[in-house]
């Protein structure tokens, strides 16, 4: 099956700086990569993806790029806010599997 | 619509008792999963079902076995529950398949096991 690593496990950031958050994955067949929010006590939910077609894709503050070659993708969060708070995790295809997750803490 | 629906969302059981967590979805969607959430783990994929009449087996199946009741209905049964099976689960549907976008998620059901 896929293996998704995803790092760091945790990130701390002032609010108004950027975070990113990696994830590497291993097989080459791999063509689409999302990324779930996911805050205290909800449910994950979708904030952006990418499919291997492309190798960046902007939201407002937040854009994913993707590197086929070296197969890792990241999510890039632009002027953080305290409301990013929440743990992130990243997916690749292959028994859907995804990584441990990310606990962003942003503080203001 | 009400999405993807959990029930329920709270069960506390004794080691060796059985469970079924129901899930349903008004989206028409034809791929449905079921998630388990530890600390420190992620999401780790129990059972999926593709389409209507199949379903296959996830990371971590043992101790599971699921039914997709119909295109809306996909349970989670837990024969002989451990504590180790104390986790949140999250039943999760899709259009078509992992690949062809959003995962769509219920609340949650928090199973602890005694």
């Amino acid at each position: 099956g896929e293996n998704v690593e995803q790092h760091p496990s945790t990130l701390s950031v002032q609010e108004g700086d950027s975070a990113v958050i990696k994830c590497t994955y291993s097989d080459s067949a791999s063509n689409y990569f999302p990324w779930y929010k996911q805050e205290l006590g909800k449910r994950p939910q979708l904030i952006i993806d990418i499919r291997s077609n492309v190798g960046e894709k902007k939201d407002q503050r937040i854009a994913v790029t993707l590197n086929k070659t070296a197969k890792h993708f990241s999510l890039h969060i632009t002027e953080t806010q305290p409301e990013d708070s929440a743990v992130y995790f990243c997916a690749a295809r292959g028994d859907m599997r995804f990584g441990a997750g990310t606990r962003l803490t942003v503080k203001p | 619509n009400a999405g993807v629906t959990q029930t329920p969302k709270f069960q506390v059981l004794k080691t060796g008792q059985s469970m079924t967590l129901q899930c349903a979805q008004d989206m028409n969607h034809n791929s449905m999963y079921w998630y388990r959430q530890d600390p420190g783990m992620g999401l780790r994929l129990i059972y999926y079902s593709a389409s209507e009449g199949t379903t296959d087996k996830g990371e971590v199946p043992n101790g599971y076995n699921v039914s997709r009741l119909n295109k809306r209905e996909f349970s989670l049964r837990l024969e002989s529950a451990a504590p180790s099976q104390t986790s949140v689960y999250f039943c999760a549907s899709s259009v078509q398949g992992f690949n062809t976008g959003e995962l769509f998620f219920g609340e949650g059901s928090r199973l602890t096991v005694l």
